[in-house]
């Protein structure tokens, strides 16, 4: 079983929809991670959070901690925004991530 | 700054050869990192290196070497290439004080064959 698991895996969504993916953990954590990997492979750290809600833009993250769950939104979704969305914890010195999640945004 | 690189983006290697990925970082991280990622899988942590002179294992380290003799440098050597070691590889560095880690910053990646 992974530390991490990810929902849904795949995602597709019309340009302009409200968009919601889960992240659930087992392990305790220190930190939660949201990355963003391109289809040319680059990953950037979108968040990290370890209590409550993050926004950037149209990105916004929240972690219950009470519930060793996350979710990520994006509002006002754009083609851009087709990417692989990962999740990830930090658990003592390790990490562990998920499978991701592969967005398309259709125009 | 170039933030994180790493070279070469592209290799192909024979069964038993050897070979180092670089990784360099301008940033001043004390921390660094070292991740594989095979298709369909989440990136795997293989080796970190909490500051010049020390590093420590991952969650899978095994047929890897890393040393870190400078902030900046953290090769990974791979003495033995096999198979399995085909994956893409990933660099990444952050700067961590106290309290929970920090944004990694990652390098473009390596993405490595073994026949």
């Amino acid at each position: 079983k992974n530390e991490v698991e990810q929902s849904p895996q795949n995602l597709t969504a019309q340009e302009g929809e409200f968009i919601t993916i889960n992240c659930s953990y087992s392990v305790g954590i220190s930190a939660l991670h949201w990355l963003q990997q391109h289809p040319g492979g680059g990953i950037v750290s979108l968040f990290m959070l370890s209590s409550g809600k993050k926004k950037h833009g149209r990105l916004i993250a929240t972690i219950n901690i009470q519930e060793k769950h996350s979710s990520l939104h994006i509002t006002a979704s754009h083609p851009r925004d087709s990417a692989v969305y990962i999740c990830a914890v930090t658990a003592g010195n390790q990490f562990y991530f998920g499978t991701g999640t592969s967005l398309t945004v259709i125009p | 700054n170039a933030g994180v690189t790493q070279t070469p983006k592209f290799r192909i290697l024979k069964i038993g050869q050897s070979m180092t990925l670089q990784c360099t970082q301008d940033m001043n991280h004390n921390y660094m990192y070292w991740y594989r990622q095979d298709p369909g899988m989440g990136l795997k942590l293989i080796y970190y290196s909490v500051g010049a002179g020390i590093t420590d294992k991952g969650e899978v380290p095994n047929g890897y070497n890393v040393s870190r003799s400078t902030t900046e440098d953290f090769p990974l050597r791979l003495e033995l290439a096999a198979p399995s070691q085909t994956s893409v590889y990933f660099c990444a560095s952050s700067y961590t004080g106290a309290g929970p880690y920090n944004e990694q910053f990652f390098g473009p990646g390596t993405r490595l064959t073994v026949l």
